[in-house]
């Protein structure tokens, strides 16, 4: 098992802007999740991408993969204030582990 | 669909009580995950049950236990608390791993 490192530790954005964290991880993955999470609350699955997935779209969300450079990226275009979280990447195989996340700010 | 439930919402024990948290999965949903997030050390994998087996373990000690009953419902336990264990508890659900999890709202646990 391992966790991934998001990158920015905190982003922050005006509302319409595009906002992109990336994920490293450190060995070969089977698939890797992006999640959300709201303050104090408990988080919300994004999107899930296969190891031999590209990349991947879900409404203003997209995720890319690539597996040579173990890395991950989440864009969320034209943002909104209620984008307003931290955003956590899990590389798992069997079991999700999590790094610190990107804390994201997007002002109205 | 129902979602993940977990109980009780907020709890405040004393130092060297036990503690039981309790977690309902989504209904067909065999594997459970227990998380626990605190300021200080972010989201930390307790464990994971899958058909009633602990298939993964975090790094905490043996304080730390949970199960699996044959309904997938899961339950943790931490026995001796300590003040260091208050944190918000998360419990996520799934149909198995390579699929995406399903959190709870969390247990917020106070030790005092």
């Amino acid at each position: 098992s391992q966790q991934g490192e998001e990158d920015p530790q905190a982003l922050s954005i005006q509302e319409g802007e595009n906002a992109t964290m990336n994920c490293s991880y450190k060995t070969s993955i089977n698939n890797l999740q992006w999640y959300r999470q709201n303050s104090g609350r408990g988080l919300v699955h994004l999107i899930l991408i296969r190891s031999n997935e590209r990349e991947k779209h879900s409404g203003r969300l997209r995720v890319t993969l690539d597996t040579s450079k173990k890395s991950s990226s989440l864009l969320i275009t034209a943002s909104r204030a209620a984008d307003t979280a931290s955003y956590f990447c899990a590389p798992g195989n069997n079991d999700m582990r999590f790094g610190a996340g990107t804390r994201l700010t997007v002002k109205p | 669909k129902a979602g993940v439930t977990q109980t009780p919402r907020y709890l405040i024990k004393t130092r060297g009580q036990q503690v039981t948290l309790s977690c309902s999965p989504i209904s067909g949903h065999r594997s459970v995950s227990w998380y626990q997030q605190t300021p200080g050390q972010g989201l930390q994998f307790l464990f994971e049950y899958f058909s009633e087996t602990q298939r993964n373990k975090g790094n905490f000690p043996g304080r730390f236990s949970g199960r699996q009953f044959s309904n997938s419902r899961s339950e943790m336990n931490v026995s001796t608390l300590e003040l260091g264990d208050s944190a918000l508890y998360l419990c996520a659900s799934s149909l198995d791993s390579g699929t995406g999890y399903t959190f709870g709202s969390g247990t917020r646990l106070t030790v005092v």
